[in-house]
């Protein structure tokens, strides 16, 4: 079974630029979730998606946004890029809501904002 | 808000021997989740156990334990015959049991950097 997939994998913006990535989460899993991991530190909470709906979020600008498809996909989108928000970005996902659920992660998306 | 800390940036073991990473939190709820993630340099992170703090029993899996004092507020891993795999950033979590209110998501620690020397 294929794990939870990003795109892109790299990705280099301008200051006040717009980007959106994405997000597969693994087939059967109905919650999505993303974190910002800025270089040497632990990744920091962003969202949460179940069902379609948030269900968390984390503090983070409303510069931040996120949504989930039908089919459980989602997209993380930032408006008006800065200098710190160059970060790794992962998304994970797990079956449930439940906050026991142990998260799967992907790979992550690279953004280098210059 | 939870704080989770690990307060060893670096670690280095030879391989087959036994390491202990350290990891101290901060809540007042009496029921959460606690993780240890593992991240290789491929970037995935990866878990390796999982603890729920209603349960005294410490976790196990395989080579990877637990040492989980509640009171304490401390929830150590060790790794047992250190295999040159086991080269990664480990992560220690805090998961509250509780929803909304922003505490919905993991509370990552900074991490570890463990090295296996061969």
């Amino acid at each position: 079974d294929a794990g939870v997939t990003q795109s892109p994998t790299h990705l280099i913006k301008t200051r006040g630029q717009q980007v959106t990535l994405r997000c597969s989460p693994i087939s059967g899993h109905k919650s999505v979730s993303w974190y910002q991991q800025v270089l040497g530190q632990g990744p920091q909470f962003i969202f949460q998606y179940y069902e379609k709906e948030e269900r968390g979020r984390g503090n983070f600008p409303d510069r931040f946004s996120a949504r989930q498809f039908p089919n459980y996909s989602s997209e993380l989108n930032v408006n008006a890029l800065l200098l710190g928000d160059s970060a790794l970005y992962l998304c994970a996902s797990s079956p449930q809501g439940a906050h026991g659920s142990p998260l799967h992660f992907g790979n992550g998306t690279r953004l280098t904002v210059t | 808000a939870q704080t989770v800390t690990q307060s060893q940036p670096e670690m280095s073991v030879q391989e087959a021997e036994t390491v202990t990473l350290s990891c101290t939190y901060d809540t007042s709820e009496s029921d959460y989740y606690l993780f240890w993630y593992k991240q290789p340099p491929s970037r995935q992170m990866i878990l390796v156990i999982r603890q729920e703090a209603y349960k005294q029993q410490n976790a196990t899996e395989n080579r990877f334990s637990v040492n989980f004092q509640k009171a304490a507020k401390s929830f150590s891993l060790k790794i047992s015959d250190s295999q040159l795999g086991d080269a990664a950033m480990y992560f220690c979590a805090y998961r509250s049991v509780y929803m909304g209110g922003g505490a919905d998501g993991l509370t990552f620690g900074k991490g570890t950097h463990l090295i296996i020397q061969p």
